[in-house]
């Protein structure tokens, strides 16, 4: 089966440091999204991109998140610098968008990310 | 803006049928979805159904919509100690393609 890939599963780092996560989607698919979820908030959307483009990142702090995709088979989520309120689980889900009709997103197993 | 909401919790005794519940507000939805989350994974699409049916079955998993009162809902037959896990309803409307998620049910089976 098909599957988005994401990059590392865990990570514990230290308040100030840079944290990357990456995010495979699945191979065909044209849209993927950045998600985090933690216990208050629930998931939350944090960024959207389709065709590799940016579509909407009102959800992401933006002085220090950021989101992009290099290429069609790789998405990352940078924080930078990294605060013990950012830790939670990061979810990537890739789609495909169509003109007529819309595909379910499928998830990743997420980074669990512990800021200390 | 749009809203999707759940019950938090439902406990059902295994080999019971169990119904989880959704309301939500957008009426141009197109799509409404059901995720399950097991602890530590991610979500993984259960089934979905456009907003133009009433019904869809899929083995021991049944969708109603009810589109007039916004009403979505899940049954799960003889339901099954792996069943235990958070069950997130989620709607698209529009077309962004974002979802809009409700705060997900959590399943406690008893035996």
């Amino acid at each position: 089966d098909a599957r988005v890939t994401q990059t590392p599963r865990h990570k514990v780092t230290e308040m100030g440091q840079e944290v990357t996560m990456r995010c495979q989607p699945i191979l065909g698919h044209n849209t993927v999204f950045w998600y985090r979820q933690t216990m208050m908030q629930g998931l939350e959307l944090l960024a959207y991109f389709r065709n590799r483009a940016p579509l909407d990142d009102s959800g992401m702090p933006k002085d220090r998140f950021s989101a992009e995709m290099p290429d069609a088979t790789l998405a990352t989520l940078k924080i930078q610098p990294s605060e013990p309120r950012d830790s939670a689980v990061y979810f990537c889900a890739s789609g495909l968008q169509g003109a007529s009709s819309n595909q379910p997103q499928h998830f990743g197993d997420g980074t669990r990310l512990s800021i200390l | 803006g749009e809203d999707v909401e759940q019950s938090l919790f439902l406990s059902v005794r295994e080999g019971d049928s169990s119904v989880i519940n959704c309301t939500y507000t957008d009426s141009s939805s197109t799509y409404l979805y059901w995720y399950k989350q097991e602890p530590g994974a991610g979500l993984q699409l259960l089934t979905y159904i456009f907003s133009n049916m009433d019904m869809k079955q899929d083995q021991r998993l049944t969708v109603l919509l009810n589109k007039k009162d916004k009403h979505l809902s899940l049954r799960i037959a003889d339901t099954q100690t792996g069943d235990s896990a958070i069950y997130f309803c989620a709607e698209s409307g529009g077309s962004n393609y974002q979802l809009i998620w409700g705060a997900g049910t959590k399943l406690i089976i008893k035996p």
